[in-house]
């Protein structure tokens, strides 16, 4: 497994239930991006790991959402009590700051897409 | 306020021409600008991208090309293929933040006609 896998790929719920999507960042890598994605618009940053300190947050992050990566591999973002607007595209990526010498990209994986009814 | 602008919600384009997308920023603390090419139900795939201390980048077929004064970069891509229809979207960051969060365009469908 070389690339940033997600889970579910796609989920669908009701209005005010929990729901809690994992990402696992390519093995190597120690930054990990959520961002989220609504139609029509580019991907949006939500939060951002390095290692398993959560160093920053958007104000798009509302007190509902939470996300963690406990030992500085695998991330978890929860959103509790799910609104209709939380319907989007969930995408996580990854990437290093080790001094690879690459192109300081970020790789995405496939995305989580939410339907809240 | 939308810091990344890609104007042009769609191009058409026929297969053997140059493509070329445009992309304007307005936050002159980005140092680095990306562009991802992205596929119906995948995620973002990086194609290219350029520093603030260079005016142009060349990957095979595709070319970005940095105007920083102007604050606008532009990708062509010479020849258009039909497997480079897809959603483009440029994205920019600051790398001496530490965080480097990518604030990306709304995106550009590009279509090549076969």
């Amino acid at each position: 497994d070389t690339g940033v896998s997600q889970d579910p790929r796609h989920k669908i719920t009701k209005r005010g239930q929990n729901v809690t999507f994992r990402c696992d960042p390519i093995s190597e890598h120690n930054r990990l991006y959520w961002y989220r994605q609504t139609l029509g618009q580019g991907p949006e940053f939500l939060t951002y790991f390095q290692n398993e300190a959560q160093l920053e947050k958007s104000r798009l992050l509302s007190d509902r959402f939470s996300a963690e990566r406990p030992k500085g591999s695998f991330s978890t973002l929860e959103i509790q009590r799910t609104e209709q607007g939380d319907s989007a595209m969930y995408l996580c990526a990854s990437n290093t700051n080790l001094g690879t010498g690459g192109n300081n990209e970020q790789f995405f994986g496939p995305g989580t897409r939410l339907t809240v009814l | 306020d939308q810091q990344v602008k890609q104007n042009s919600p769609s191009l058409s384009v026929q297969e053997g021409r140059i493509s070329i997308l445009n992309c304007d920023y307005t936050n002159s603390m980005f140092d680095y600008f990306l562009w991802y090419k992205k596929y119906p139900a995948e995620g973002p795939t990086f194609l290219i991208s350029i520093s603030s201390i260079k005016d142009k980048n060349e990957d095979g077929r595709f070319t970005v090309f940095l105007n920083k004064s102007a604050k606008h970069l532009s990708l062509h891509i010479v020849p258009s293929q039909p497997g480079d229809s897809a959603v483009y979207f440029c994205a920019a960051t600051d790398l001496n933040f530490g965080n480097e969060k990518l604030t990306f365009g709304t995106g550009t469908r590009l279509t090549i006609i076969p």
